[in-house]
């Protein structure tokens, strides 16, 4: 089946560690995106991608980075700079950067 | 600059009812307008979208939008509510992709 799929969907990361969430997808979709969504709130934009080797800040992207080295995989660390990063992570992709965004099933990230 | 309000956080109603979520926006241009769905733990789902043509648009699970230009909105509709319809809907506003804004999200509740 095609879709978007991330990994892990729960993740606990200790103060100062830096952690990696994935996510891959088999749409052949150019671009690719990462959002973060806190309990009752919206969504906001951290990076997207609209190509291979290409990648650009959201609106939220400090202390966040990402990889873009191969189509189908898009992956997000969070660092040990962002001080608050408990929340509810969504990957999503597009067949290019002006058309329809899919997302993945998203992945909890919680301090402990 | 684009915008996207969903006026109400909260909409109740009893299984068998129609159902209408509210959806405004304020574009600069011909508008892409998107519904999504969020169901708990899970990522957001496409319902539908409009681009172009026929202002009464269909979509899965047996949703609808109309879009009315004159008001600026695109309210989702169901002629009849199912428990299982009780989830988080995301109106938002293209052009797609990166520049794709979305509203605060309203959830609705389908009593049985």
């Amino acid at each position: 089946d095609g879709g978007i799929t991330q990994s892990p969907k729960y993740l606990f990361r200790k103060e100062g560690q830096n952690v990696t969430l994935s996510c891959e997808q088999n749409l052949n979709h150019d671009a690719m995106y990462w959002y973060r969504q806190d309990p009752g709130q919206g969504l906001r934009l951290i990076y997207y991608s609209q190509i291979v080797n290409d990648f650009q800040k959201g609106d939220i992207a400090e202390g966040y980075s990402v990889s873009r080295e191969k189509k189908e995989s898009f992956p997000l660390t969070v660092t040990s700079a962002q001080k608050n990063p408990t929340a509810f992570y969504l990957c999503a992709s597009s067949i290019d950067s002006g058309n329809t965004i899919y997302f993945g099933e998203g992945s909890w990230l919680t301090v402990v | 600059a684009q915008s996207v309000a969903q006026p109400e956080d909260q909409v109740n109603v009893a299984e068998g009812n129609p159902l209408t979520v509210k959806c405004t926006y304020s574009v600069s241009g011909n508008p892409y307008l998107f519904w999504y769905v969020q169901y708990p733990n899970r990522g957001l789902q496409f319902l539908l979208k409009y681009i172009t043509g026929d202002n009464l648009v269909k979509g899965s699970y047996g949703f609808e939008a109309e879009f009315n230009k004159s008001q600026t909105s695109f309210h989702l509709k169901k002629p009849s509510a199912l428990v299982s319809d009780s989830a988080l809907y995301f109106c938002a506003v293209g052009p797609g992709g990166f520049k794709t804004i979305f509203g605060a999200g309203t959830r609705l509740f389908v009593k049985a």
